[in-house]
């Protein structure tokens, strides 16, 4: 089965300094890759998607990431922060299942808080 | 105006009592699930339905029911079974082939 790690619990960066949030799935074969975002008492909201094709994906908002197959790692990154980009962050895996199948389910990671500081 | 309505937005219980979550949307997907967040520990799926009339349990399904009788709408019924059903309760709908989902504002049951 797939599973999700996002390494940092809480992280904080100061306003207009760059941000990389982690992400690491387990899965044998391609996975489809997502980040998304939460404020909080809100639901998610989906930033970026990796499916196929080039590994380095824009998304709303002026983030991006990059999928690595090698580190099975898909990594959130911002080049300047703003105070709004604070929330909770959340990196998703899908896959098939057993019977090679798609269902449609994600395994979420356990989530990155975001904290920007003035 | 496109997207997942889930109603209410607070909703308050005592304990014993069964109470059901409104899920409804416009999306024209086939597919719905319902989660459960919890602090610190991301989103659990309760169920999925990818058509409609039918459904299965996800990971934590225990002390939970759906229906799916209409495309648009998945309600959740968290029952008196459920040992711990205080949460954050969240509704998706999404593409099976493609794994996207569409994520509702959520409804937080507080049960006492």
């Amino acid at each position: 089965a797939q599973s999700v790690t996002q390494p940092d619990i809480h992280i904080t960066v100061s306003e207009g300094a760059s941000l990389e949030l982690r992400c690491n799935y387990s899965y044998g074969a391609t996975p489809y890759l997502f980040w998304y975002v939460q404020s909080p008492g809100q639901g998610l909201q989906l930033l970026l998607k990796y499916f196929s094709g080039d590994t380095l994906v824009q998304g709303i908002k002026g983030f991006e990431a990059e999928f690595k197959r090698s580190q099975s790692s898909f990594n959130l990154r911002k080049p300047s922060v703003h105070w709004s980009d604070a929330a909770e962050y959340f990196c998703a895996v899908g896959a098939a299942n057993a019977g090679g199948t798609s269902y449609g389910k994600l395994t979420f990671g356990q989530g990155t808080i975001l904290t920007v500081h003035p | 105006d496109g997207g997942i309505t889930q109603s209410p937005k607070y909703l308050f219980r005592k304990e014993g009592q069964n109470v059901t979550l409104s899920c409804e949307q416009n999306l024209n997907h086939d597919a719905m699930y319902w989660y459960r967040q919890d602090p610190g520990q991301g989103l659990r799926l309760i169920y999925y339905s990818q058509i409609v009339n039918d459904f299965q349990k996800g990971d934590i399904a225990e002390g939970y029911s759906v229906s799916r009788e209409k495309k648009e709408s998945f309600p959740l019924t968290v029952t008196s079974a459920q040992k711990n059903p205080t949460a954050f309760y969240l509704c998706a709908a999404g593409r099976d082939e493609t794994h996207e989902q569409y994520f509702g504002p959520g409804t937080r049951l507080t049960v006492t």
